[in-house]
């Protein structure tokens, strides 16, 4: 596609639910990257996937969250037993090479309430 | 990663050039410096980036002081579509790397 698509735009789930969220990148890219951000903050890195390379998880804030990329294209970031403190927007980006700086290109996010 | 330093706002008429500075004091030889905003509700959209020269593209300028530990965001002609945080960024080039955002400055644009 012409962008990052990412589903739902918005999400509004239940204390102690599972969520997936959905993230498409631009066709061709390597690199695929989740960042979250909450209510007037800045932006948070979770995990980076680069090709076939075993992904970064250093970000992930708790083993409640996990994400897996098939075929090396759709990434999903699986949410287990949501808290009031997910809450924020995910935001997904792509890059056609890996690594810090070779212009990311983001979706539009994913704004999760957990209520 | 250098950390960066960025004034948390800033504002700027409508057709003046608007400013945006940016100190990393601490960034190494291999770093460069990015730049990204992020529209309200949108996000964050790549502006441009450079290591040791001035840089220029359709959206902005980028000019980094001989010493690299600081840099300034240029752009021309503030709209107010502009309007948004502005984030800088300094990173090395790389698969083990990745952007750390800070919270960036939040440039209004006003009529």
């Amino acid at each position: 596609g012409a962008g990052v698509s990412q589903s739902p735009s918005n999400k509004v789930t239940e204390k102690g639910k599972d969520v997936e969220l959905r993230c498409d990148p631009i066709s061709g890219h390597t690199a695929l990257y989740w960042y979250r951000q909450s209510l007037g903050q800045g932006l948070e890195f979770l995990i980076y996937f680069q090709g076939n390379s075993a992904p970064d998880k250093s970000g992930l804030p708790s083993d409640r969250f996990s994400a897996e990329r098939t075929g090396g294209s759709v990434s999903t970031l699986t949410i287990q037993r949501t808290q009031q403190e997910d809450s924020a927007v995910y935001l997904c980006a792509s890059s056609s090479q890996g690594g810090g700086g070779y212009g990311y290109t983001f979706g539009s996010g994913t704004r999760l309430t957990v209520v | 990663d250098a950390k960066t330093t960025q004034p948390t706002s800033m504002d700027c008429a409508e057709g003046r050039a608007a400013n945006l500075p940016c100190n990393h004091s601490t960034i190494s030889g291999n770093e460069y410096v990015y730049w990204y905003r992020q529209i309200h509700s949108q996000g964050p959209q790549y502006i441009i980036h450079g290591l040791k020269n001035n840089e220029t593209n359709e959206m902005a300028s980028l000019i980094i002081t001989e010493d690299r530990k600081s840099s300034t965001l240029i752009l021309p002609h503030a709209t107010l579509r502009d309007t948004a945080v502005y984030y800088c960024i300094v990173s090395q080039r790389g698969s083990n790397y990745k952007l750390t955002f800070g919270k960036g400055t939040l440039l209004t644009v006003n009529p």
